[in-house]
């Protein structure tokens, strides 16, 4: 079936320097989606991105179809970013099934 | 403006014992919904979908059921609960074109 991978598992970074997360995909997708997962649980939509590129402030997300990859880049990170970031596709075979990646658990320092 | 809510917010239930865990979407009619669950540490995964009243498809079989019996209403439920069944419950809809919302989850401990 399909299959979602995320990298890096984790990352630890500064304040101030730059993340760049991946997610790749096995099959063809329907549609990219990155969530920010809050310590209690909660997911907050970050990015609907099913192709091409997307700017919100600090971040940008990147979907490259015929490549099987998605990106999360985020620049001057904050201490406020520390948390758990998943992407999300829906499968592209048809009907209404999404696979989430295992998540990149980010961890920002003073 | 939707909102989703989920009941409850936390539940400790003993083995064998029934479970029921609901989910209300408001301001949005006929939406798709979903069920996912999260073991502790672990991946998000999808449990049921329904489009439509009384339709659900299921995904991935944990001995749960799921029903929806209203067009707002998604009802994820269970006769005996395993210590499988603990870990974090979240509702979602798709505001079309399979962009994302979801609640703010029930999370389930098994004792």
């Amino acid at each position: 079936g399909q299959q979602v991978q995320q990298s890096p598992t984790s990352l630890v970074l500064q304040e101030g320097e730059n993340a760049e997360l991946q997610c790749n995909f096995s099959t063809s997708l329907n549609s990219m989606q990155w969530f920010y997962q809050r310590p209690g649980g909660s997911l907050i939509s970050v990015f609907y991105n099913p192709s091409g590129t997307k700017q919100s402030g600090r971040l940008t997300s990147t979907t490259v179809i015929k490549e099987r990859r998605s990106s999360l880049h985020i620049s001057s990170s904050q201490i406020t970013d520390s948390g758990t970031y998943l992407c999300a596709m829906e499968d592209g075979t048809g009907g209404y099934k999404v696979v989430f990646g295992s998540g990149t658990r980010l961890l920002v320092s003073p | 403006a939707q909102t989703i809510h989920q009941w409850p917010v936390a539940e400790i239930k003993a083995v064998g014992s029934p479970l029921s865990l609901g989910c209300t979407i408001k301001g949005k009619s006929s939406p798709n919904l979903y069920w996912y669950w999260q073991a502790t540490g672990g991946t998000l995964q999808q449990l049921f979908y329904s489009i439509t009243v009384g339709q659900v498809e299921s995904v991935v079989q944990l001995n749960l059921s799921a029903s929806r019996p209203k067009d707002d209403q998604f009802i994820l439920s269970t006769e005996k609960l395993l210590l499988s069944h603990s870990g974090f419950y979240l509702c979602a809809w798709d505001r079309g074109g399979s962009d994302y919302t979801f609640g703010s989850g029930t999370r389930l401990l098994v004792i």
